[in-house]
């Protein structure tokens, strides 16, 4: 079965600064696809950014990328330029190619932004 | 509606009452998914449907849990006798596609808040 680790429970960064939150996965399937979700307090995951893991190329959206290494399966997420708004839960999560659509998320990082 | 629509956002039960939660999937979406999140924790599986099939069902962590789709779009799930251990947040999403495509992104409600006590 495949799982999910995300290793700090909370992190904090300084408006403007970039924060990186970790992500490791257990699985034994080649291909797959990993996300990250955003959850503020309204408790809407909202897709932050997915990777393709048969694509080597890291994917971007805006001040959002990672940093996908797949033989050390780590996904790990940068925010760059951070703002008050980023301030929320993240959560990595994987699904496979092989099985239903199911998500499989780990525990969460509660990210603070300070000003 | 424009996302997905779930009712009620908060519910207190007394243990051992029965509860209904609705989710109303963002229209033309085949498949819908139920995921349950206790505090300070991710969101686990619970069931799946494509249309109103329930293709898996291996995250109901007991037979109180029951899920319905009967004609492939809104769904309920339902929680019978229920217990101190349900409280939880209950989350619903639905996506445009079904089986393994990338283009099947999830889109999540705000959720349900269950407080048993």
């Amino acid at each position: 079965a495949q799982t999910v680790t995300q290793s700090q429970p909370e992190m904090s960064v300084q408006e403007a600064e970039t924060v990186t939150l970790s992500c490791t996965y257990d699985t034994s399937e080649s291909d797959y696809y990993l996300f990250w979700y955003k959850q503020p307090p309204s408790r809407q995951m909202i897709l932050v950014i997915r990777q393709e893991a048969y694509k080597q190329q890291n994917a971007t959206e805006n001040r959002f990328s990672v940093n996908f290494q797949k033989a050390a399966k780590s996904f790990s997420l940068k925010i760059s330029d951070s703002q008050l708004g980023d301030a929320a839960m993240y959560f990595c999560a994987y699904r496979s190619v092989y099985d239903t659509d199911k998500l499989i998320f780990g525990t969460g990082t509660r990210l603070q932004v300070f000003p | 509606g424009a996302g997905v629509s779930q009712s009620p956002r908060y519910k207190v039960a007394k243990r051992g009452q029965d509860v209904a939660l609705r989710c109303d999937p963002i229209s033309g979406h085949v498949s819908l998914f139920w995921y349950q999140q206790a505090l300070g924790q991710g969101p686990e599986f619970l069931t799946y449907f494509q249309n109103e099939a329930q293709l898996d069902k291996s995250g109901l962590p007991s037979d109180r849990f029951f899920a319905e789709r009967p004609e492939g779009s809104v769904s309920t799930l339902k929680i019978q006798r229920t217990q101190q251990e349900d409280s939880a947040v209950y989350l619903c999403a639905s996506s445009l596609g079904g089986g393994a495509s990338m283009n099947t992104e999830a889109f999540f409600g705000q959720g349900t808040r269950l407080t048993v006590v």
